[in-house]
């Protein structure tokens, strides 16, 4: 089985300041990485995925994610944060083989202050 | 696009009372999931099929029970509804790839918020 946790439920940040959203997984066999973001009254969509290859990825609006097999992390960052980047993200995985379900973490609200 | 959609974005149901929620969606995903999101608790599956007529448990199954007879539609249902399934029901699905593994992009519905009286 395997877990997931976001440390910090809330981050507040002032818009165009850098931000950093962590998160660690815990896992017996290699996995698959996600971040996903929901935006107000919406359901989720996928910000990028780690699956192979170069540990740094991008995904959409400017963010990226860098996956850290010692630390066992994917934290999620972005050099500049904008007013429409409120919302709630959340880190996920799954385990690589096979078919198995996606574990969640339990969400950080990222706040960005004008 | 691929679109999920729920068959209600609001939902207000009296205790006992059997609850359906469905979702449908139009891209021919083989996978297709049901979470509940609650604050401070995330998501957490309830219920998921990866084909037609199968169904696997997720780790929130008790007194859900969940209907997938056609490839596109996926239902939750709620046999005999209570305080404490009061709750964000969010719908998902994903595709298989070509080699037989799953893949890795699930695509949400906008969800209903289910309250129960």
């Amino acid at each position: 089985a395997q877990s997931v946790t976001q440390l910090d439920s809330q981050v507040p940040v002032f818009e165009e300041a850098p931000v950093e959203l962590r998160c660690n997984y815990s896992s017996s066999v290699s996995v698959y990485l996600f971040w996903y973001v929901q935006y107000p009254n919406q359901g989720l969509q996928l910000l990028l995925k780690y699956l192979s290859g170069s540990t740094l990825v991008k995904g959409i609006n400017g963010f990226e994610a860098e996956f850290n097999k010692s630390q066992t992390s994917f934290h999620l960052r972005k050099p500049s944060v904008h007013i429409s980047d409120t919302a709630e993200y959340f880190c996920a995985v799954r385990p690589s083989g096979g078919y198995q379900k996606v574990t969640f973490g339990t969400g950080t609200k990222l706040q960005v202050i004008p | 696009d691929v679109k999920v959609t729920q068959s209600s974005r609001y939902l207000v149901k009296r205790t006992g009372e059997k609850v359906f929620l469905e979702c449908v969606q139009d891209m021919d995903h083989e996978n297709m999931f049901w979470y509940r999101q609650d604050p401070g608790l995330g998501l957490r599956l309830i219920y998921f099929s990866y084909d037609v007529k199968m169904k696997e448990k997720g780790d929130i199954p008790e007194g859900y029970s969940v209907s997938r007879e056609k490839k596109e539609r996926f239902s939750l249902i709620l046999e005999s509804a209570s305080t404490n399934q009061t709750s964000m029901y969010l719908c998902a699905s994903s595709s298989r790839t070509s080699g037989g593994t799953h893949t890795d992009t699930q695509y949400f519905g906008p969800g209903t918020r289910l309250t129960v009286l």
